[in-house]
């Protein structure tokens, strides 16, 4: 199946700092892409939905100020948690689609394990 | 969007044959139904994905009855390396862009 790549896998940071993370897909173009992110013990939580070169939909809760989000091409789109605090602390998975043809698969990052100090 | 009820948890051995069963009463006519395998700390991992009567493929079967109102994920003498948690998504046709919305899913523990 195809690939969708994040990086960094896991990162620490200490309080009030920001962190990017990259969300990639490497062998097809993702016309959505989207963010999700996950506490322990607990489903996938829907942050946001971006299409390449739209500002990104945030769900209900999800501040737009805080994660910011950039689906500036095909196969990037970047979550940048700002002035990050540790209940920031959770794990983070993008995901992909290469179309809107019937059916289309959405393919998934390895996840980024975000802890902040 | 669809919501989706799945066992909480299961529990199998290994060699035994795992069926999960998703609720989907409020299903529209377009929706697709896809699962999805977690394991921990990893992106989920498509399973399998189907629209009426049944699908298999080389890991799994998919039923889903003529109501669509339900379906159930079949997995085959299921090994430890099946643990996980599985996740059932309805999700619209392609038209626009489609949320993905995860329900809680199936901890399934496979023992030996």
């Amino acid at each position: 199946g195809a690939v969708v790549s994040q990086h960094p896998s896991w990162v620490i940071c200490k309080s009030g700092t920001s962190v990017k993370i990259e969300c990639r897909s490497l062998d097809f173009q993702a016309t959505t892409m989207f963010w999700y992110r996950q506490f322990p013990k607990q489903s996938l939580m829907l942050m946001a939905t971006s299409n390449e070169g739209s500002k990104a939909t945030y769900e209900q809760g999800v501040e737009k100020d805080k994660f910011l989000i950039n689906h500036a091409s095909l196969t990037l789109s970047t979550l940048t948690v700002t002035s990050a605090h540790p209940e920031d602390s959770s794990f983070y998975i993008c995901s992909a689609r290469g179309g809107t043809g019937p059916a289309t698969e959405a393919f998934f990052g390895q996840g980024t394990r975000l802890t902040v100090v | 969007l669809a919501k989706t009820t799945q066992p909480i948890s299961m529990d199998s051995y290994e060699g035994q044959e795992v069926n999960i069963t998703c609720s989907h009463n409020n299903i529209a006519t377009n929706d697709y139904i896809t699962w999805y395998q977690q394991f921990p700390s990893q992106g989920p991992r498509f399973i399998i994905q189907g629209y009426k009567t049944k699908v298999t493929n080389e890991v799994a079967s998919l039923f889903i009855p003529a109501d669509r109102k339900s379906s159930t994920l079949s997995l085959p003498r299921v090994s430890l390396s099946d643990t996980a948690v599985y996740y059932c998504l309805v999700s619209p046709e392609a038209g626009g862009y489609n949320k993905l919305i995860f329900g809680a899913g199936t901890r399934l523990a496979v023992h030996p």
